[in-house]
């Protein structure tokens, strides 16, 4: 079964708009991080937001917000006004566990996002 | 800043070469790892490393080997390439396996093996 699902393979935005990119998850485990990484067309890998298993509000980075909703299993990251720059592939993430050697990250498939004019 | 170098960006290999790809790190973290990267799969970890000389194997470690004679240096190693090897490869690295640390990345490398 697949850990982080990702189901928008494409997504297309006005810019100034707001856009939510859709991640799902699947662990038994209690202790979990999971995260959003922006990977522009150049290659790199962004760190973009964290939100813990234990926090009890929603992760916000400046114009990224996670929509946490532990219950459902969803991780979804809303971006509020659109920038050009936005336009790139979106990753999530999970962490299981803690701390110890065996906290891997699992990764979706991604969603790419296109903003447009 | 932290600093994720890769050897290459692009590098094209013949079938049976032996490949080494290295990834050094600046900021004295303790783990590193290496991903490939295909279209429509994510990213998959094939090794990470969690100390000097210390290496686990990923979730598809068939087909690579892994070295990390030094703290800042992890290198992974094909050692007979094989068609289905082209990929992108990422090297990250994180201070601890701490639930909230990230992982910081390199550029990537675009391997394509004829």
């Amino acid at each position: 079964a697949q850990k982080i699902t990702q189901t928008q393979p494409g997504m297309f935005v006005q810019e100034k708009e707001a856009v939510t990119l859709d991640c799902t998850y699947d662990t038994s485990d209690p202790s979990y991080g999971l995260f959003w990484y922006k990977q522009p067309s150049s290659g790199e890998m962004i760190f973009l937001i964290y939100q813990g298993s234990y926090d009890q509000q929603n992760a916000t980075e400046g114009r990224y917000s996670l929509n946490f909703q532990k219950a459902r299993k969803s991780a979804n990251l809303v971006i509020s006004a659109s920038q050009l720059g936005d336009s790139a592939m979106y990753f999530c993430a999970m962490r299981e566990g803690l701390t110890g050697t065996a906290s891997k990250l699992t990764f979706g498939t991604g969603t790419r996002l296109q903003v447009t004019l | 800043d932290v600093k994720v170098t890769q050897s290459s960006r692009y590098l094209v290999k013949r079938t049976g070469e032996k490949v080494f790809l290295e990834c050094v790190q600046d900021m004295d973290h303790e783990n590193m790892f290496w991903y490939r990267q295909d279209p429509g799969l994510g990213l998959r970890l094939i090794y990470f490393s969690y100390d000097v000389k210390m290496k686990e194997k990923g979730d598809i470690p068939e087909g690579y080997s892994v070295s990390r004679e030094k703290k800042e240096r992890f290198s992974l190693i094909l050692e007979s390439a094989s068609t289905n090897q082209t990929s992108m490869y990422l090297c990250a690295s994180s201070l601890l396996m701490l639930s909230k640390e990230t992982q910081y990345f390199g550029p990537g490398t675009r391997l394509l093996v004829l």
